[in-house]
This record gives C-alpha cells, structure tokens and sequence, in this order.
C-alpha cells in the first residue's frame, strides 16, 4: 500500500523557519516525481513545489519563491519542504504528494496524498 | 483569485446529474491535460480524473469529464450522499511553469 506520512508541521512566529518532512513507503520512491500542495484553513487546494525523481529540476509557485526550498534523499524515501521567511499567508495544511506519468511534469497527476501536517505562522 | 475558475457551488438531489466547470486559459488547460481531485471534508484530496477525462482504477464511472478548447468539465451522473465534497480542477502552467488549481467547487446532495 502506497503511503506517504508528512511531519514537522507547528506554530511558528512571522520571519521564522520550519522544516516539513514526507517519508514514502509501498513503492519505488525513488522514480517518482514528488509535490508539495497546501491548502489554507476553509479554502483551496494551491500547489508549492515540485521536485523530479533525481532531484535536478525543480520548480516553485510564485508565492513561495526564494523563501522555500525543496530536497529528497531517495535512499531515505524522504521529501522535505524547507521554509524561511515565513508570513501569515503561509498558514495551512501541507501536503506532500505523489507525481505519475511520463516523463513530462505537466502530464503528471497527484495519485497519492498524506494526511498533512498543519503550519501556523503567528505572533 | 485562482488561475483556473470554477462555480463555488453546485447541487443536487440524489440521481441527479451535476456538471462542474472549469474556465482556463491557452498557457494551461489550453495546451496541457486537466486533472479533477475530491476531497471529502476532514481528508486528503483524491485523483478522481486524469489526463482530461481517464478515471484511475476504483473511481466509479457516474464521474466523467471531458474538455474543449480552454475549458473543462466533471459530471457526476446518479449522484449519491457520499459525492458530496468539494472538487478541484487542476493543469500545468506553462507561463508560470507550475501547477494551478482551480478555486474547488462544492457539491451539495439535497
């Protein structure tokens, strides 16, 4: 069964830093594109980032870019999402998620989904 | 204000057939596939369609969807209580070089 567990989530003031973890578990995660998404409390889904199997493509939203850093260590079935700078608007449920398809990103879908891990930036 | 834009609101009484739109742009639904996901209140998003109108193993084929042009579209045919969730549109942006989301549309079963 594929799984994929998110943690490192909290309360965190304006300015600060959290670092979210996602492990894989129940398949190859190392050939697969893997995607940050977040979704505000009452409101949509918004992607983050994305990162392609090997790591050497990248890409961020616009809202994230220059403060939020994307990484995996394969042999880890790990993810992670690093976030400096964080802002009010950054408050929400992240979710790490799990690109399939060819090796196009854009034809990809987000087949599977962790349960999230809340960040709430406040003073 | 979401790239893609869908209805806020939709509904429907039981066997009902409920369509939800989804108005893009050249540079995403124009030019790349369109995804549908469900999140049921409480949980994580699911895939419902994929690559315009696939449906993954286990989605029930009362869900349908289809695309033209800049615009895309979900039906749900037969609809039942436990469709009621807020649904999403998604593509790739090839201007902004990532995904976009549409704003979800909720579905309410009378």
């Amino acid at each position: 069964e594929v799984q994929l567990v998110e943690s490192g989530g909290g309360l965190v003031e304006p300015g600060g830093s959290l670092r979210l973890s996602c492990v894989g578990s129940g398949f190859t995660f190392g050939t697969h594109t893997m995607n940050w998404v977040r979704q505000a409390p009452g409101k949509g889904l918004e992607w983050v980032s994305c990162i392609i199997s090997t790591g050497a493509r990248i890409y961020f939203a616009d809202s994230v870019k220059g403060r939020f850093t994307i990484s995996r260590d394969n042999a880890k079935n790990s993810l992670y999402l690093q976030m400096d700078s964080l802002r009010v608007e950054d408050t929400g449920f992240y979710y790490c998620s799990r690109g399939v398809g060819t090796s196009v990103v854009a034809s990809h879908r987000f087949d599977a989904w962790g349960r999230g891990t809340l960040v709430t930036v406040s003073s | 204000q979401s790239v893609l834009t869908q209805p806020p609101s939709a509904s429907g009484t039981p066997g009902q057939r409920v369509t939800i739109s989804c108005s893009g742009s050249i540079s995403n639904i124009g030019s790349e596939t369109v995804n549908w996901y469900q999140q049921v209140p409480g949980t994580s998003p699911k895939l419902l369609i994929y690559s315009d109108y696939q449906r993954p193993s286990g989605v029930p084929d009362r869900f349908s969807a289809s695309k033209s042009g800049t615009s895309a579209s979900l039906a749900i045919s037969g609809l039942q209580s436990e469709d009621e969730a807020d649904y999403y549109c998604a593509s790739w942006d090839d201007s902004l070089n990532g995904w976009v989301f549409g704003g979800g549309t909720k579905v309410t079963v009378l």
